[in-house]
């Protein structure tokens, strides 16, 4: 079974704190994504990665940053967590946008 | 912004068809029709794909018009467990996709 993992399914942070959001794939994809999901306002893109150490901003990445290192794993990382960052988190990969498989979630609390 | 327009909600009976329509007027020759589907507490999951011709897996069925600007995912048997949000896209193959609201449906017992 083709697999995206993401770290945590549930994560408490403090303001200010600096969190870090893990996801690993195990497809040998090329492309990874996350994106941030909250009631009324859908799937926003915040990140993508076509390559190992190349990234892309989405609609919304202010406020966050990514790293990929390997080609397997994509992290999310938000320097100086806020509250408004609290929301579903989802990491997926893809070959060519052939088929895009989708992690579980991360529901980050920012209290 | 989404380049794609759902209904917001349908209701189908189950066993019967779910016929989930999506406009994308504006689209481009390069670009494609996917359709994902989201279960509650779950992440997307995708459904199947197309650029012009229509398709067939063995999950759904997706008809797109003649002058592609809308498209028709068909799930011909629909059980409870279909019971999602179907969200249609529209993007090239090397693009990024851009998630809509999409069509929440609920199969009626």
């Amino acid at each position: 079974d083709v697999k995206v993992t993401q770290s945590s399914r549930y994560l408490v942070k403090r303001t200010g704190e600096k969190v870090f959001l893990e996801c690993v794939q195990d497809m040998d994809h090329e492309n990874m994504f996350w994106y941030r999901q909250d009631p009324g306002l859908g799937l926003r893109l915040i990140y993508f990665s076509y390559d190992v150490k190349m990234k892309e901003k989405g609609d919304i990445p202010e406020g966050y940053s990514v790293s990929r290192e390997k080609k397997e794993r994509f992290s999310l990382i938000l320097e100086s967590a806020s509250t408004n960052q609290t929301s579903m988190y989802l990491c997926a990969s893809s070959l060519f946008w052939e088929e895009a498989f989708f992690g579980q979630g991360t529901r980050l609390t920012v209290v | 912004d989404a380049k794609t327009t759902q209904p917001p909600s349908m209701d189908c009976a189950e066993g019967r068809a779910a016929n989930l329509p999506c406009n994308h007027s504006t689209i481009s020759g390069n670009e494609y029709v996917y359709w994902y589907r989201q279960i509650h507490s779950q992440g997307p999951q995708y459904i199947i794909h197309g650029l012009k011709n229509n398709e067939t897996n063995e999950m759904a069925s997706l008809i797109i018009t003649e002058d592609r600007k809308s498209s028709t995912l068909i799930l011909p048997h629909a059980t409870l467990r279909d019971t999602a949000v179907y969200y249609c896209i529209v993007s090239r193959k090397d693009d990024k996709i851009i998630f809509g609201k999409g069509t929440r449906l609920h199969i009626l017992p």
